[in-house]
């Protein structure tokens, strides 16, 4: 299954609302995953199920979507939000895929 | 709470076998719940899953590299292990171990990474 994120990369301030989004090949109903990567750390899931937070992240972050559709919003930027996202599908059988992430940056 | 950490060679010769381990501490590897998981990013580039092992040692390969992959685990000593055999410069990364949710199969926690050159 191949997901294909959009745009590959964005330039925001902070306190701006953030929208990014993933699409999936086929279908794979709520099965995913969004990380945050920072610059030479580990991705850390923020949202998994499409629309679960996971504990401890911000309420800022928000998910949505099923199908083959999918977007990851960040209500009100803030510094430490500027990183690389990616969207992981985990449908049905592996292999698990990523897209290719977006790059938040600072205007 | 769990933590995982990487160890192995940064430096492997092409044609060679890139071994790694990870080290899973403040949990059992043998929970039941999870699988775990090889996960890699070569520099400046997106993440690629490698498979993953359950606790029976029952394995999960990317067919991109399930002819070169063997992942192994080691419950005595809460360990699994990632072997690439005939690595090329292609497989230079940071190579990360990540804990994978049996349910919905999101990977959480990661380990910091360990970066891996394939070089004469």
């Amino acid at each position: 299954i191949q997901m294909t994120q959009s745009p590959s990369s964005l330039s925001a301030s902070v306190g701006d609302r953030v929208t990014i989004t993933c699409r999936a090949s086929q279908s794979i109903s709520t099965y995913l995953n969004w990380y945050q990567q920072e610059p030479g750390k580990a991705p850390k899931v923020l949202i998994y199920a499409a629309s679960t937070l996971q504990g401890g992240v911000p309420s800022r972050f928000s998910g949505s979507g099923s199908g083959t559709d999918f977007t990851l919003t960040i209500s009100s930027l803030q510094p430490e939000d500027f990183a690389t996202y990616y969207c992981q599908q985990s449908y049905s059988t592996p292999p698990w895929t990523f897209g290719q992430g977006t790059k938040v940056e600072i205007k | 709470q769990v933590q995982l950490q990487e160890s192995g060679p940064g430096l492997v010769k092409p044609s060679q076998t890139l071994s790694l381990t990870c080290t899973v501490s403040g949990g059992s590897i043998t929970s039941g719940t999870y699988y775990w998981s090889w996960i890699r990013q070569p520099a400046g580039k997106g993440l690629e899953w490698i498979g993953r092992i359950y606790d029976s040692g029952g394995t999960n390969y990317n067919p991109s590299l399930r002819s070169r992959v063997t992942i192994s685990v080691d419950t005595s000593k809460n360990q699994f292990s990632l072997k690439l055999s005939s690595v090329t410069a292609a497989d230079t990364a940071v190579y990360y171990c990540a804990r994978d949710d049996v349910v919905g199969n999101w990977f959480d926690p990661w380990g910091q990474g360990t970066l891996v050159t394939v070089s004469s």
